[in-house]
């Protein structure tokens, strides 16, 4: 089956890292992706990993893959007011024979001075 | 390049009316896809067209319908409106079903009933 878990809420201080976790159900998943929704908006693509790799570093993110145990992270290095936002972790899914994206239900992050 | 566009961003309906949202995608993009989000469910499927034909759908009732047309723009419609119909629809755009895959979403239009 077909299901995307991450924890709801998450509040750090501003200049240390926030890790946000996830875990996903079904082990065909090739691509797995980290989307940010601020207030009001539509969700923006922050990174995605394809299942061979264990890690991929884009400047402050970095996002690690354990695809034994089926668990994704993304770690935000000095994380600043303008990080807080909802993180969407969601995996790549086949449905009849077509891409659909599974989503979690987000991770609040709430940056604080 | 421009980003997904959605209009209207903010709508107020009655229970019972029915609503059409209109999803513009990125230049070039020929696959749409549309996401009903709620405080309770969620980020929701609802469905993705490609080249004017729907590819997939989520598990939502008849009362949802899509189209797009040849220019890759799609229009989402809600017929008799239900108050649990509530929600933020946001649309994805993406180059087509080949990987990694990456969707582009618009700003939404957040449709109230009352």
């Amino acid at each position: 089956g077909e299901d995307v878990e991450q924890s709801l809420f998450l509040s750090v201080r501003e200049g240390d890292s926030s890790v946000i976790n996830c875990t996903y159900t079904d082990s065909s998943s090739t691509y797995l992706y980290w989307y940010k929704q601020e207030p009001g908006a539509g969700l923006q693509l922050l990174t995605y990993i394809f299942s061979n790799m264990d890690m991929k570093q884009d400047q402050r993110l970095t996002v690690l893959l354990n695809k034994k145990d089926k668990h994704l992270s993304l770690r935000i290095a000095d994380t600043q007011t303008g990080d807080s936002a909802i993180y969407f972790c969601a995996e790549r899914a086949l449905s009849g024979g077509y891409n659909k994206l599974i989503f979690g239900a987000g991770t609040r992050l709430a940056v604080h001075p | 390049k421009a980003g997904v566009t959605q209009t209207p961003r903010y709508l107020i309906k009655t229970r019972g009316q029915q609503v059409t949202l209109s999803c513009s995608p990125i230049s070039g993009h020929r696959s749409v896809s549309w996401y009903q989000q709620t405080p309770g469910q969620g980020l929701q499927f609802l469905f993705e067209y490609f080249s004017e034909t729907q590819r997939n759908k989520g598990n939502f009732p008849g009362r949802f319908s899509g189209r797009q047309f040849s220019n890759s723009r799609s229009e989402m419609n809600v017929s008799t409106l239900e108050l649990g119909d509530s929600a933020l629809y946001l649309c994805a755009s993406s180059q087509g079903q080949g990987v990694p895959y990456e969707q582009y979403f618009g700003p939404g239009t957040r449709l109230t009933v009352t």
